[in-house]
């Protein structure tokens, strides 16, 4: 069964650096997203992408966050100049299509900025 | 904006008990319902999805109804094991982004 890889598992960093997180959504899905779950918080959107562009994001992800899907099959996740409040858990999911159709989420990249 | 809200927070029931865990949601323009598994430290498992314009999806022990006009979705766990004991979580589906409960953290006892 297809199913949504994420590279790394576990990423320590120190604050100040950037990071790219990276996803292989599934082939045929078409809308992409990323999540973050802050240890012992809900899980949280951070933003989603349709054809090549963000189609939502949320008040979280600000000018430090961008996402690329550089070519045609990955799908990443950059921060910038991350800071100790990015430490988190980051999910990404793939859907088909938009609205009724199931989110497929990766295993996840734990995210520890020192 | 969409507010998930998830009783009761934690749950402990011996082995063979059937699990009722509730899920409310504030916003009922919803796509879908989805029901998640979460073992700790990892990620997130799909266990039903339930379409908004359905009630009720069932997978095995699994059973999840949907009553979108009050809000309310309830995952209904069939004699319960061990191996149930997880964080589940309930996600609703608005503007093609998932707003997720806080969780049930669930133990069954052997």
């Amino acid at each position: 069964e297809p199913e949504v890889t994420q590279t790394p598992s576990h990423q320590v960093t120190q604050m100040g650096q950037e990071v790219i997180l990276r996803c292989v959504p599934i082939s045929n899905h078409l809308y992409f997203y990323w999540y973050r779950q802050i240890l012992g918080q809900k899980v949280e959107f951070l933003v989603s992408f349709y054809n090549n562009e963000i189609s939502e994001k949320s008040e979280i992800f600000d000018d430090q966050f961008s996402v690329e899907r550089p070519d045609g099959s990955n799908f990443t996740l950059k921060i910038r100049s991350t800071k100790l409040e990015d430490s988190a858990m980051y999910f990404c999911a793939s859907q088909r299509s938009g609205g009724v159709y199931e989110q497929y989420f990766g295993p996840g990249t734990r995210l520890t900025v020192t | 904006k969409q507010e998930v809200t998830q009783i009761p927070a934690a749950l402990s029931v011996p082995e063979g008990e059937n699990l009722v865990l509730n899920c409310s949601f504030t916003d009922s323009a919803i796509y879908n319902l989805q029901w998640f598994r979460q073992d700790p430290g990892k990620g997130l498992t799909s266990l039903l999805l339930i379409q908004s314009s359905q009630r009720e999806q069932t997978s095995g022990r699994l059973n999840a109804s949907l009553d979108k006009s009050s809000g309310r979705s309830t995952l209904y766990i069939a004699a319960s094991q061990p191996g149930d004991s997880a964080t589940y979580l309930c996600a609703a589906s608005n503007d093609y982004k998932l707003s997720f409960g806080a969780g049930t953290t669930v133990t069954v006892r052997a």
